[in-house]
C-alpha cells in the first residue's frame, strides 16, 4: 500500500509565478490536509478537504492560495503570484474513515518550494 | 484546540530509554493524545496515540497520567535514528480534523 505521495518534491518559482503542488492520499483515504512549515518553524495547518469539499480552511491565507480535492485525481494546493515569503515545505496528510475515533494522519514527504 | 507544552530539547545516549514529557492541563474528556515525530527533511510520522490507558506499540509506549493532564512518550532504547522533533498533539475523538502542532521537543541522541 503506497503511502501519501506528493509531487514535485522540489519546486522553484520566480516571484509572480504560480505554484501547483499535488498530493495523492493513501488508497482508501478520503480526507486530505495541507500544512506549511516555514524554515526553522513548526507545522501550521492550512486546509482540510474531503472529496470535492473544503471542510476547514481556517489556516489558509485569504489571498493567492486555494486548494481542491476533485472526485478523481490528486488534491492540488495552488499558490498564485508567489512571493519570497511563500518559500517553505508544504506537507500533505491523509486519514481514513471519519467515523474511526483517534484517527492518525499519514504524511507525505513534502514539497519544498523556493521562490527566487 | 487545547494546548500542549513540551520542553524545547532533550538529549539521550544511544541504547538508553528516553522519556519525553507533555503537559496538557486543558485537555477535554474526548481529546485523544497523539504523538508524531519529524525526522530531518521528512514529513511527520505517526508514533502512537491514546485516550486514558497506557499504550504500547512497536515504536514506543505512551504513559498517560490518571488525571490526563500530562503524558509521557517512552522510547525504550534510543537509537541514532530516533533523533527527531517529537510533537504531542491533542485531537478530538469525534472527527478526523486538523492537527495543531506546537514547537515540539528536539531529541538529540548521542552515540
Amino acid at each position: 500500500n503506497a503511502g501519501v505521495m506528493q509531487n514535485p518534491r522540489h519546486l522553484v518559482r520566480r516571484r509572480g509565478q504560480e505554484a501547483r503542488l499535488r498530493c495523492s492520499p493513501m488508497k482508501g483515504h478520503s480526507h486530505v490536509y495541507w500544512y506549511r512549515q516555514l524554515p526553522e518553524e513548526g507545522l501550521k495547518f492550512m486546509v482540510y478537504l474531503q472529496k470535492e469539499n473544503i471542510i476547514d480552511e481556517s489556516g489558509m491565507p485569504k489571498e493567492r492560495f486555494s486548494a481542491e480535492f476533485p472526485k478523481e485525481g490528486p488534491s492540488i494546493l495552488r499558490i498564485q503570484q508567489v512571493v519570497r515569503g511563500d518559500s517553505a515545505a508544504y506537507f500533505c496528510a491523509s486519514s481514513p474513515d471519519l467515523d474511526r475515533v483517534g484517527n492518525e494522519q499519514f504524511f507525505g514527504p513534502g514539497t519544498r518550494l523556493t521562490v527566487l | 484546540d487545547a494546548k500542549t507544552t513540551q520542553p524545547n530539547s532533550m538529549e539521550s545516549n544511544e541504547e538508553e530509554p528516553v522519556h519525553l514529557p507533555c503537559n496538557h492541563s486543558t485537555i477535554s474528556g474526548t481529546d485523544y493524545i497523539h504523538w508524531y515525530r519529524q525526522l530531518p527533511s521528512q514529513g511527520p510520522e505517526y508514533v502512537i496515540h491514546g485516550l486514558t490507558s497506557n499504550v504500547n506499540n512497536r515504536m514506543a509506549s505512551l504513559a498517560i497520567a490518571e488525571d490526563r493532564k500530562s503524558s509521557t512518550l517512552i522510547l525504550h532504547r534510543a537509537t541514532l535514528r530516533d533523533a527527531a522533533v517529537y510533537y504531542c498533539i491533542l485531537k478530538p475523538g469525534t472527527n478526523a480534523g486538523k492537527s495543531t502542532f506546537g514547537d515540539g521537543t528536539t531529541l538529540t541522541v548521542k552515540p
